[in-house]
């Protein structure tokens, strides 16, 4: 399997414009997570997915942040507009099942906005 | 919420020597405990999962205990080598709200240095 798929792997650009990240979860994965992380904050859990279903999204910031899973293999996190504090990697990781197992990360997207 | 602590931030030892990380967690009502491995510009990979109901787990050179009681856990490296080098994360899973599954609480990382 070729792990959890993630596009761009870096993301320069100007305030106000929008950013499209992309994920690819494992195959045969039902939940799919999108993480930040920042020298000032470490690792925060955004929002995450059960079979599609946002299940969890308390940890995205404001509503400028939309996520969509619309199957199976693919989700989105979208920022409209965007601003310099989002600044940031961005990570995707997807599990096969419930507390006994562990995620599986990708290997982020380093977004820039000036 | 949960909050997870690391200690040391940053460890810088020669090759050869055996270290430990540390790794503290404020609540005690966790799934399990994980310990990651992140290389720079990279994605986080997976080193141990300890369950709360065990005390450890073992992998090759890595030794991760935990004391759930104590909201503590420690990763044991044996016979550091420069491939060692990375910054490693623990991360308490604790019940989510709505969910089967638990949530992550990632603690800030130590960066290890291992020197020939």
């Amino acid at each position: 399997d070729a792990g959890v798929i993630q596009s761009p792997r870096h993301e320069v650009t100007e305030m106000g414009q929008e950013v499209t990240l992309r994920c690819k979860p494992i195959s045969g994965h039902d939940y799919l997570f999108w993480y930040r992380q920042t020298m000032m904050r470490g690792l925060e859990l955004l929002i995450y997915f059960n079979n599609n279903v946002p299940i969890d999204d308390s940890g995205m910031p404001e509503d400028r942040f939309s996520a969509k899973m619309p199957n199976a293999s693919f989700s989105t996190l979208k920022i409209q507009p965007s601003e310099p504090r989002d600044s940031a990697v961005y990570f995707c990781a997807s599990t096969n099942h419930g507390r006994t197992d562990t995620q599986y990360f990708g290997p982020g997207t380093r977004l820039t906005v000036l | 919420k949960q909050e997870v602590t690391q200690i040391p931030a940053a460890l810088s030892v020669p090759e050869g020597e055996n270290l430990v990380l540390n790794c503290s967690f404020t609540d005690s009502a966790i799934y399990n405990l994980q310990w990651f491995r992140q290389d720079p510009g990279k994605g986080l990979t997976s080193l141990l999962l300890i369950q709360s109901s065990q005390r450890e787990q073992t992998s090759g050179r890595l030794n991760a205990s935990l004391d759930k009681s104590s909201g503590r856990s420690t990763l044991y490296i044996a016979a550091s080598q420069p491939g060692d080098s990375a910054t490693y994360l623990c991360a308490a899973e604790n019940p989510d709200r709505g969910s089967t599954l638990g949530r992550l609480y990632f603690g800030r990382g130590t960066q290890l240095t291992v020197w020939p």
